[in-house]
């Protein structure tokens, strides 16, 4: 089915320790994005790529590295996982129509807890 | 200052009821876009309907429609006819601009419980 993959699903990691969150499209969709959420909040903006070759830090980009490896996969990394980045990452991509970008889809996210 | 005001944070409702879900935001920004999307207990974020700043229509897709208020900044979501698989968190966000940078600013969510 065609969409936004995720990898993994769930991971637990320890204080200290780092992991690479991986991120597929087959939309050819230009841009891409990582969002965490977290209990009571809405989605934030960790890091994005507008396209393939650029990325940007969005809201809470601290702790936290992204590469856009082709058009296709967006990865994101904690290179010394913390407490605090216990929660919801999604994954997105959106194209851009005339210029505006109407539809934005979404991976089925990653439930990462660091003890 | 919050861009995204979600002022319900949970709702019941009766089945077969409509139900009329808040969303005000702020922008000095003319060019936007609004956006609802629900999430249901699994977790996914599924994209429910789209406005423009300069459309001139209401959005309307199936069941749900946007009830877009430009002067006032609000755009609520309104679900007609509700059915318990509409029980899930929806978030209202918001796009401003033309530029590359298309992220979304979202809401707290809604939670919305559906009665049988």
């Amino acid at each position: 089915n065609a969409g936004v993959t995720q990898t993994p699903k769930f991971q637990v990691l320890k204080t200290g320790q780092s992991m690479t969150l991986q991120c597929a499209q087959d939309m050819n969709h230009n841009s891409m994005y990582w969002y965490r959420q977290d209990p009571g909040m809405g989605l934030r903006l960790i890091y994005y790529s507008a396209s393939e070759g650029t990325t940007d830090k969005g809201e809470v980009p601290n702790g936290y590295n992204v590469s856009r490896l082709n058009k296709r996969e967006f990865s994101l990394r904690l290179e010394s996982a913390a407490p605090s980045q216990t929660s919801v990452y999604f994954c997105a991509s959106s194209e851009a129509v005339g210029g505006v970008a109407y539809g934005y889809t979404f991976g089925s996210g990653t439930r990462l807890t660091v003890v | 200052a919050q861009k995204i005001t979600q002022t319900q944070p949970g709702m019941f409702v009766q089945e077969k009821e409509a139900v009329t879900l808040d969303c005000t935001y702020d922008t000095s920004d003319p060019s936007y876009g609004l956006f609802w999307y629900k999430q249901p207990s699994s977790g996914e974020m599924i994209f429910l309907i789209y406005q423009g700043s300069y459309d001139q229509q209401n959005a309307t897709e199936g069941r749900y429609s946007l009830n877009f208020q430009k002067a006032r900044k609000s755009a609520n979501l309104v679900i007609s006819a509700s059915q318990l698989g509409d029980s899930a968190m929806y978030f209202c966000a918001m796009r401003e601009g033309w530029d590359s940078n298309y992220q979304l600013i979202w809401g707290a969510g809604t939670k919305l419980i559906i009665k049988p």
